[in-house]
């Protein structure tokens, strides 16, 4: 149950795009589109952003949209904007019926 | 509106024992797999467990498989964890989260607020 690798940290500007990658095995992110992300403010609880590699929950912005290409996932921001800067964790479903999480990125908005 | 709040949380010293719980509301508890996410303090999240709506399948880490249980009272809407022998290394914010369907591990659509374990001789 190896954590999935993400970037420890990613920096973009107000009104830039950033892409946070999320790296796995042929067992969690290449075998399942049981790909999730989440984004957690300090002293927050998580909040879920993506679901199923691509989907977006009711009430999350549309400038938030995830994708996958063989074992790596990834979460897009377009247009950055100040309240975006959290911590973000992919999540995925493995073959051991069990749950990973990565290891987290830090979003800096410049 | 779902609601999901924690309790149990506590300083323990080595071995001992705790049962967090998470009360659940704003949805049918029983047709929802339930969660137990931890974070140590300045770490990332770790999925801990999850139960089935039904309570009849449970999932674990293997860095709690025997020294932690999760189950549910679908007639109290509460998601418990029997947390045994704790260790130094089980300190963290414990989150209870919902998944989104009936089954196994998921995604979790609403978390609760978290509920401090503090392991330390």
């Amino acid at each position: 149950q190896s954590a999935l690798t993400q970037p420890a940290s990613v920096s973009g500007s107000p009104g830039q795009s950033i892409t946070i990658s999320c790296t796995g095995t042929s067992s969690d992110v290449g075998g399942y589109d049981y790909v999730s992300w989440y984004q957690q403010h300090p002293g927050k609880a998580p909040k879920l952003m993506i679901y199923d590699v691509s989907n977006r929950p009711s009430g999350v912005s549309n400038r938030f949209s995830g994708s996958k290409s063989g074992n790596t996932a990834s979460l897009t921001i377009s247009r950055l904007q100040a309240e975006d800067e959290a911590d973000y964790y992919c999540s995925s479903f493995t073959s051991s019926t069990t749950l990973v999480f990565g290891g987290g990125t830090k979003l800096t908005v410049l | 509106e779902v609601q999901l709040v924690e309790s149990g949380g506590g300083l323990l010293q080595p071995g001992e024992s705790l049962r967090l719980s998470c009360a659940a509301s704003g949805f049918t508890f029983s047709s929802c797999a339930m969660s137990w996410v931890r974070q140590a303090p300045g770490k990332g999240l770790e999925w801990v467990s999850s139960i089935s709506g039904s309570g009849g399948s449970t999932y674990y880490a293997d860095s709690v498989k025997g020294h932690f249980t999760i189950s549910r009272d679908n007639s109290k809407n509460t998601l418990y964890l029997q947390m045994n022998s704790l260790r130094a290394e089980d300190t963290a914010v414990y989150y209870c989260a919902k998944g989104r369907s009936a089954y196994g591990p998921d995604h979790f659509d609403s978390w609760g607020q978290g509920t401090l374990v503090t392991v330390s001789s």
